[in-house]
């Protein structure tokens, strides 16, 4: 079966580090597109980061430097470091697997599977 | 303050057809494409269109999509009562570089 499994959340002290994984069945992790998205209580989605299948990586401004996004293919999972964290990174974190590409002068992309996502709250 | 403005809520009854509105810019809607995600309460969201119109396998019909310059929408036939979800459209920001979600909208089935 297809699937992502997201783990890791847990409540968290302003300034401390967590690892989120996302562990991938029935595709390869390192041939597409992962991303992290974020949802914050009674909120909408905020993308966070993607890890393409070269293996080059970007972030949202609100967690570059703070966060990582990394994977390893020999256990078909993908990770997102969390350090530094705020009370505003409290949310619910959703990996996703893209399609991505360009048509012409478009940029395509899309999300097809998602996790069921993992809650991360940040408090003291 | 979502890139993509999306109406917070909408509603319908049974059998009517709804039509979700997602506004942009010449940056995003305009030269790229757009999808649109299904999220039902304490649910992952899901892929509702695709490329602007496209309908990943499985979804039902009554689910479509358009666009038109700056602005894309998403029309729901024949509305039902599992329809009842958050609804969110997204797509590529050529200024930012980057992937942009409205800030979606609540569908109430009356």
């Amino acid at each position: 079966e297809v699937q992502l499994v997201e783990s890791g959340g847990g409540l968290i002290q302003p300034g401390g580090s967590v690892r989120l994984s996302c562990a991938a069945s029935g595709f390869i992790v390192s041939s597409n597109y992962m991303n992290w998205v974020r949802q914050s209580p009674g909120k909408g989605l905020e993308w966070v980061s993607v890890i393409n299948g070269g293996g080059t990586v970007y972030y949202a401004d609100s967690v570059k430097g703070r966060f990582t996004i990394s994977r390893d293919n020999s256990k078909n999972t993908l990770y997102l470091q969390m350090n530094n964290l705020r009370v505003d990174d409290t949310a619910v974190y959703f990996c996703a697997r893209e399609h991505f590409d360009f048509w012409g002068l478009q940029t395509r992309w899309y999300f097809d599977l998602w996790g069921r996502g993992t809650l991360v709250t940040v408090a003291s | 303050q979502s890139v993509l403005t999306q109406p917070p809520s909408a509603s319908g009854t049974p059998g009517q057809r709804v039509t979700i509105s997602c506004s942009g810019s010449t940056s995003n809607i305009a030269p790229n494409t757009v999808n649109w995600y299904q999220q039902l309460p304490g649910a992952a969201p899901k892929l509702l269109i695709y490329h602007d119109n496209q309908r990943p396998s499985g979804v039902s019909d009554r689910f479509s999509g358009s666009k038109s310059g700056t602005s894309a929408s998403l029309t729901i036939s024949g509305l039902q009562s599992e329809d009842e979800a958050d609804y969110y459209c997204a797509a590529w920001d050529d200024n930012l570089s980057g992937r942009v979600f409205g800030g979606g909208t609540k569908l109430t089935v009356l």
